[in-house]
């Protein structure tokens, strides 16, 4: 069975720094991998994903994430953190027609 | 386009008494998820549904909860005899296809048991 582990429950960067959340699964079979942000009592906004192709994905608001096979991971970047961005963002993975494993999340603090 | 509507946005339930979540999808979307949210704790999947079937109950606890997805109307989640552990955001999500890999999220629906 598929799993989703995000190191970090808590990130704080400061504003215009280097963002970077990470995220590693275990999957049996190529897994499709996904990036939400959720901000505080909303929904779930999907930033990014990877299918298939292109291991470097390009999301909203200025985000990537880069799949790594042999390290089976799925890390979040984004050159420069702006105050909007401060929010809680969650991995999952889909294997298969599973429904989709999330990660715990990682609470992401932007300081001015 | 509307997007996954959910109602109501917060429930104020006492021990014992019933929940009923409800969750329009995205117009033309055929297929509903519902997860839930515990405190510090990410979503955790219960229940794929298409038009009047149940595909998938899995992370469905065995008793008091149910779900449906009628022919016309909203999905509805319902919670019998709710106790103070069924407090949670639950969300639904809708997606016009099979294979899971375009779901769109409702705001959820916020569930306090008192």
């Amino acid at each position: 069975a598929q799993s989703v582990t995000q190191l970090g429950s808590h990130v704080s960067v400061s504003e215009g720094a280097l963002v970077l959340l990470r995220c590693n699964y275990s999957s049996s079979v190529p897994p499709y991998l996904f990036w939400y942000v959720q901000y505080p009592n909303q929904g779930l906004q999907l930033l990014l994903k990877y299918t298939t192709g292109a291991t470097l994905v390009k999301g909203i608001n200025g985000f990537e994430a880069e799949f790594k096979k042999s390290e089976t991971s799925f890390h979040l970047t984004k050159p420069s953190a702006h105050m909007s961005d401060a929010a809680e963002y969650f991995c999952a993975v889909i294997e298969g027609n599973t429904p989709l494993v999330f990660g715990k999340g990682t609470r992401l603090s932007v300081i001015a | 386009n509307a997007g996954v509507m959910q109602n109501p946005r917060h429930l104020v339930r006492r021990r014992g008494q019933e929940a009923r979540l409800r969750c329009s999808p995205m117009k033309g979307h055929s297929h509903v998820y519902w997860y839930r949210q515990l405190p510090e704790e990410g979503l955790k999947f219960m229940v794929y549904l298409q038009k009047e079937n149940i595909i998938d109950e899995s992370g469905m606890p065995k008793e008091r909860f149910s779900a449906e997805f009628p022919k016309e109307g909203p999905s509805i989640l319902r919670i019998q005899q709710v106790v103070r552990g069924d407090s949670a955001a639950y969300f639904c999500a809708s997606s016009p296809r099979t294979g899971g890999d375009e779901q769109y999220f409702g705001p959820g629906t916020r569930l306090t048991v008192t």
